[in-house]
């Protein structure tokens, strides 16, 4: 069964650092990959996808994430955080087979000090 | 074009009740998925339908149902509510097999 590990809970950085959330699968062909955002009390918005072809992937609100084949890993980046990017982070990765179910991570919870 | 759209946001209901919530996904996007959000075991994959059809389901009871109408709408029904029901029921849809999916804000429910 596939299933997808973030490692961590909780990252706090400055306002204006660089950002790594690390996010690992386990599936045995190439996965479709998805990293999500969501804000307090609200739902999922979808950053980016890795469907195949390029490994490094772009997304929205300058996010991107490159895919390692070698280390089973989907790790999303952002050279410079804002204040608004405080929100909890999910990465989800679902078959390439046509089922449409996404097994998601337990999420990391990004906080943004000034 | 309009987002997944979910009725109601809020929800309280009682041990024992019933419930439904409903699901309109993105215009000309035909696959509804239904996910479960609780703090203590994440979001997991209820059900998904595709042209009225039920095509994958999750590991739930069979007190979680789910149907999908002509026009894509999708209503999920829980019957014999428990507390452990509490949750956020997020809805996501999808062109079609393959694409990204798309969530919609989601239904707090909340069990007394």
């Amino acid at each position: 069964a596939q299933s997808v590990t973030q490692p961590d809970i909780h990252i706090t950085v400055s306002e204006g650092a660089s950002l790594e959330l690390r996010c690992n699968y386990s599936y045995g062909a190439t996965p479709y990959l998805f990293w999500y955002v969501q804000s307090p009390g609200q739902g999922l918005q979808l950053l980016l996808k890795y469907f195949s072809g390029d490994t490094l992937v772009q997304g929205i609100k300058g996010f991107e994430a490159e895919f390692k084949r070698s280390q089973s890993s989907f790790n999303l980046r952002k050279p410079s955080v804002h204040w608004s990017d405080a929100a909890e982070y999910f990465c989800a990765v679902g078959d390439n087979f046509g089922n449409e179910k996404l097994t998601f991570g337990t999420g990391t919870r990004l906080t943004i000090i000034p | 074009k309009a987002g997944v759209t979910q009725t109601p946001r809020y929800l309280i209901k009682t041990r024992g009740q019933q419930v439904t919530l409903s699901c309109s996904p993105i215009s000309g996007h035909r696959s509804v998925s239904w996910y479960q959000q609780t703090p203590g075991q994440g979001l997991q994959f209820l059900f998904e339908y595709f042209s009225e059809t039920q095509r994958n389901k999750g590991n739930f009871p069979g007190r979680f149902s789910g149907r999908q109408f002509s026009n894509s709408r999708s209503e999920m029904n829980v019957s014999t509510l428990e507390l452990g029901d509490s949750a956020l029921y997020l809805c996501a849809s999808s062109l079609a097999q393959g694409f990204e999916q798309y969530f919609g804000p989601g239904t707090r429910l909340t069990v007394t």
